[in-house]
C-alpha cells in the first residue's frame, strides 16, 4: 500500500525553528509537496521538491531525500500565525497527478 | 481573481436525497480533483480528472460520481448520500506540466448527512 507518516502534533515558541518530518511509502514517486491549512480554511501550497536537496522560500524550507523516502518542512522565525496544520503530499505513479496526503501535523506556536 | 469556487459551502441533508456539490475554476486548469477531509485521516482523494471527459477514481470513490463536460466545472454527485459521507469536501485544480506539485483548493463544502 501507500502511506505517509507525519507527527500528529508539534509545539514551539515564537521565534524558534521547527522541523516537521514526513516519511513515505508509495508505489511511485514524482515529488513531495507541503501544504498549510488553518482551522476552517482551505489547504494552501507551500513548497514542492522533485529532486533531492533543500528548497528555500522565505522563512520556510523543504528538504527531500529520495533514497531515504523522507522529507521535512523547516519553519524559521516562528510567528503566531504559523499555528496551523501542515500536510505533506506525494505524487505517486498510479496517476500523473494523483496526490496522496499525509494525515497532517498540527503546529501550535505559543508566545 | 484566480480561484476555485465550490457551492454550497454548508449543507445539511438526509439519507438518500441526491445532491450535487459544484466546483468551478477560472484558471483554465486541465487537472481537477475532489478530496474529503475527516479528522485524523487527512485529505483523501475521491475522483480526479486530467481533462474534459477524462476522469478516474481516487482512493475513496464509493458512493460518489463526477463528470467533466467542460474544462472549468467538475461537479461531485452523491446519488444516495449516507451518514458516512458526512465530511468536509475540497475541490482542487492544477495547471498542466510535469514539475508542479501545486494544487489550488476551493474553500471547502461541509456536508452533513442525517
Amino acid at each position: 500500500g501507500q502511506s505517509l507518516e507525519q507527527p500528529s502534533e508539534v509545539t514551539a515558541v515564537e521565534g524558534a525553528i521547527v522541523q516537521i518530518n514526513c516519511t513515505y511509502q508509495t508505489s511511485g514517486f514524482y515529488g513531495l509537496s507541503w501544504y498549510q491549512q488553518h482551522d476552517g480554511g482551505a489547504p494552501t501550497f507551500l513548497s514542492y521538491n522533485a529532486l533531492d536537496g533543500l528548497e528555500e522560500t522565505g522563512r520556510f524550507s523543504s528538504f527531500l531525500s529520495r533514497s531515504d523516502s523522507y522529507g521535512y518542512l523547516l519553519l524559521q522565525e516562528l510567528q503566531m500565525k504559523d499555528s496551523a496544520s501542515y500536510f505533506c503530499a506525494v505524487r505517486d505513479g498510479r496517476g500523473f497527478q494523483k496526490l496522496v496526503f499525509g494525515t497532517g501535523t498540527r503546529l501550535l506556536v505559543s508566545p | 481573481e484566480a480561484q476555485v469556487t465550490q457551492n454550497p459551502r454548508y449543507l445539511i441533508t438526509v439519507t438518500g436525497k441526491k445532491l450535487t456539490v459544484t466546483c468551478s475554476q477560472n484558471m483554465n486548469h486541465e487537472y481537477m480533483s475532489w478530496y474529503r477531509q475527516d479528522p485524523g485521516l487527512g485529505l483523501r482523494q475521491i475522483y480526479y480528472s486530467m481533462n474534459v471527459e477524462v476522469t478516474d477514481k481516487g482512493d475513496v470513490p464509493e458512493g460518489y460520481k463526477v463528470s467533466r463536460k467542460e474544462k472549468r466545472n467538475f461537479p461531485l454527485i452523491l446519488e444516495s448520500p449516507s451518514p458516512n459521507q458526512t465530511s468536509l469536501y475540497f475541490c482542487a485544480s492544477s495547471p498542466p506540466g510535469v514539475n508542479t506539485g501545486e494544487l489550488f483548493f476551493g474553500e471547502g463544502s461541509r456536508l452533513t448527512v442525517l
